[in-house]
């Protein structure tokens, strides 16, 4: 059974180029959660999906930032226009329901750095 | 609004002894909550997981969870460290029905020999 699988493992972009990162949820799953983790930080929330649609994206930056999930293919987060304070890692995770109380499975997340 | 406190950033612990990993949290409701483990380079690994019943949870690699609801936390425990136990443990709350996560800062643990 295939995990969350997240690729790039490394992306290396210059600022002011576009950045795309791509999940695929375990299988069964149609419940997918992007989550930014910073040098020295926890895992922050940025956006919920289900399948062509977008649930919660309260974490999610006003602009340059933006994610999908279409009915067919991996969820993207998408990052235009990059900033030197975008360096992070990005993890998904994907769940089968979205209850509460379902453990949540991550995938070994993008690292993303912005020369 | 809630929050998830992980008092300590860093503990060394020596092969064989006990390590108490601190997690308190700030929720309206009884939480779901739940203790992962990241390895360098690598996702989060689920530990374990509080719902309700037992308020002592037993999971993966030897690891135990006791949640206290008079003192507001959910505290991992593990009687005898190995080395493969050196990583950053994360403390979460389920922080909305919808399943999202809130973590706390993180707890990296060095084991030494």
């Amino acid at each position: 059974n295939a995990g969350v699988m997240q690729n790039p493992r490394h992306l290396v972009r210059r600022r002011g180029q576009e950045a795309r990162l791509r999940c695929s949820p375990m299988k069964g799953h149609s419940h997918v959660y992007w989550y930014r983790q910073l040098p020295e930080e926890g895992l922050k929330f940025m956006v919920y999906l289900q399948k062509e649609n977008i649930i919660d994206e309260s974490g999610m930056p006003k602009e340059r930032f933006s994610a999908e999930f279409p009915k067919e293919g991996p969820s993207i987060l998408r990052i235009q226009q990059v900033v030197r304070g975008d360096s992070a890692a990005y993890f998904c995770a994907s769940s089968p329901r979205s209850d509460g109380n379902q453990p949540q499975h991550f995938g070994d997340g993008t690292r993303l750095s912005i020369l | 609004a809630q929050s998830v406190t992980q008092p300590d950033i860093h503990i060394t612990v020596s092969e064989g002894a006990s390590l108490e990993l601190r997690c308190n949290y700030s929720y309206g409701a009884t939480p779901y909550l739940f203790w992962y483990v990241q390895s360098p380079g690598q996702g989060l690994q689920l530990l374990l997981k509080y719902f309700s019943g037992d308020t002592l949870v037993q999971g993966i690699k030897g690891f135990e969870a006791e949640f206290k609801r008079s003192q507001s936390s959910f505290n991992l425990r593990k009687p005898s460290v190995h080395w493969s136990d050196a990583a950053e443990y994360f403390c979460a709350v389920g922080a909305d029905s919808w399943g999202k996560l809130q973590f706390g800062a993180g707890t990296q643990v060095v084991v030494t020999p």
